[in-house]
């Protein structure tokens, strides 16, 4: 069985540019996460959904960053504009379901770095 | 708010110590906890849980017990290789926060043959 799918691996970008991350999640799984890992610290939750609805998006920086889950499968989270403190690795994660406790399956992450 | 706190690293053993991490946790309500393993290279893996007071998470020669009473959940191997490099991750999930994994900040770990 395929894992959590991130694309790309490695993003390298001007400040002020664009960017956009794409996660296709484990085939079945219902909930989405978007999780961000600064360099030596934990991940943080960016914003989740529960199919195509994002039921938690409170931590998500809604002045620069947006995140879509059309059809309640593949997820696109953009940053625009990026800055040289958005660099960071971008994890997504998905799981069967909601509630507790629930096992989520990470992607390998997009590292970004903004230059 | 809910967090997690680890011990820093990095932790630098031999092969075939003894490993201990140590977790403590702030929680409002009564958490899950885990512990999440980072090899390089790779995403995070769920490496054990447990879900209640006195459970016991256990895989690949790795334990970790929930301690109420200390709000710890600290992890031990008897014996590490040097293919348990990584870095480990404490982390908790509750119903007032929503089920989100929140995770410490990693201790990372070297096992030197």
């Amino acid at each position: 069985e395929a894992g959590v799918v991130q694309s790309p691996r490695y993003k390298i970008i001007e400040k002020k540019q664009p960017v956009a991350f794409w996660c296709n999640p484990i085939s079945g799984h219902n909930t989405l996460y978007w999780y961000l890992q600064n360099l030596g610290q934990g991940p943080e939750l960016l914003i989740r959904y529960e199919n195509e609805e994002a039921v938690d998006d409170s931590q998500l920086p809604k002045d620069r960053f947006s995140a879509e889950r059309l059809k309640g499968v593949d997820s696109t989270l953009k940053i625009q504009p990026a800055e040289l403190g958005d660099s960071a690795v971008y994890l997504c994660a998905s799981s069967q379901s909601t509630g507790h406790p629930t096992e989520a399956f990470f992607g390998q992450g997009t590292r970004l770095t903004v230059v | 708010g809910d967090s997690v706190t680890q011990m820093e690293g990095p932790v630098t053993l031999s092969e075939e110590a003894f490993l201990t991490i140590n977790c403590t946790y702030t929680a409002t309500g009564y958490p899950s906890l885990f512990w999440y393993v980072q090899y390089p290279g790779e995403g995070l893996q769920l490496l054990l849980k447990a879900t209640k007071a006195d459970d016991k998470g256990s895989n690949k020669g790795f334990e970790a017990t929930y301690r109420k009473e200390t709000t710890s959940f600290h992890l031990e191997k008897g014996s590490v290789q040097v293919s348990d490099s990584a870095v480990y991750f404490c982390a908790l999930s509750e119903r007032d926060s929503s089920y989100k994994l929140i995770f410490g900040s990693g201790t990372r770990l070297l096992v030197r043959p």
